[in-house]
C-alpha cells in the first residue's frame, strides 16, 4: 500500500515570497491534515479536511495560509507572503475516516526555510 | 496549542536498556496515542490505547495509562540503536482534535 505523498521534500525562499506544497493521501482515506512542525516542537494542526469540506482550520493564518483539496483527494497548502516565523516542517497525514479515534499515517514532510 | 506533555525531554541510554517516558495531559479523553519520529522523517504509528484500558503491549513496547492521574507511559525494552527517535504522545482532549505534545529525544548508544 503506497503511503501519503508530499513534494517537494525542501523549500527554500526568501521572506514574501510564496510557495506551495502538495500532499497526496492514501487511497480511501477520507480525512486529510496538514500540520506544522517548528524545530524541536510538536506538529501543530493547520487544518482538517473531511473529503473535500474543512473540519478544523481554527489555527491556520488564514491572512498568509489557504489550503485546498480538490475532488476529495490530493491537497495543496499555500503561504503567501512567507514570514521567517513559517520555517517548519509542514506534515501532511491522513485517516481513514476522521473520527480522531484512529491512527494518522503521516508523510515525510515538507521542510521550509525562510531566508 | 499542544496538550499532552512529555517527560523527560531527552533521554540517553545504552543499547539493551529499558527507555521510560511519560505523558501528562489535563481533562478527559478518548484515547491516546503514542508516535515515532526518526529524524528527518515523518511521524509514525506506534500504538493506541483506549481511555477503558489500563495497559497495552505491542513487541517490545509497553503503554500503560492512568485516566486518574491523567498520565500515560510508554516503555521501550531492550533498546536498540533504531530506536533512536523523538517520541510523542497525541490526546483528543479538545473537541475530540487529536493534539501532540513536544516529544521525548531517545538516544540509544551503542
Amino acid at each position: 500500500e503506497a503511503g501519503v505523498a508530499q513534494s517537494p521534500r525542501y523549500k527554500i525562499i526568501e521572506k514574501r515570497q510564496s510557495v506551495a506544497f502538495w500532499c497526496n493521501p492514501i487511497s480511501g482515506h477520507a480525512t486529510l491534515y496538514w500540520y506544522q512542525q517548528i524545530l524541536g516542537q510538536g506538529p501543530k494542526l493547520l487544518i482538517q479536511f473531511q473529503n473535500n469540506g474543512v473540519v478544523d482550520d481554527s489555527q491556520l493564518p488564514k491572512d498568509r495560509f489557504s489550503a485546498e483539496r480538490l475532488k476529495g483527494v490530493d491537497s495543496t497548502l499555500k503561504i503567501q507572503p512567507a514570514k521567517l516565523e513559517d520555517s517548519a516542517v509542514y506534515l501532511c497525514a491522513s485517516s481513514l475516516d476522521g473520527s480522531n479515534t484512529g491512527e494518522l499515517f503521516f508523510g515525510e514532510g515538507s521542510r521550509l526555510t525562510v531566508l | 496549542s499542544q496538550q499532552g506533555e512529555e517527560d523527560p525531554q531527552a533521554l540517553s541510554i545504552q543499547e539493551g536498556e529499558n527507555a521510560t517516558m511519560n505523558c501528562s495531559y489535563k481533562t478527559s479523553i478518548n484515547n491516546l496515542q503514542w508516535y515515532r519520529q526518526n529524524s528527518g522523517r515523518g511521524l509514525v504509528h506506534l500504538i493506541l490505547i483506549r481511555s477503558n484500558e489500563r495497559e497495552k503491549h505491542s513487541g517490545r513496547l509497553r503503554v500503560t495509562l492512568d485516566t486518574s492521574k491523567k498520565s500515560s507511559s510508554l516503555l521501550i525494552t531492550a533498546s536498540r540503536a533504531a530506536d533512536t527517535a523523538s517520541y510523542f504522545c497525541a490526546t483528543d482532549e479538545v473537541d475530540y482534535k487529536l493534539s501532540f505534545g513536544a516529544g521525548t529525544t531517545v538516544t540509544v548508544r551503542a
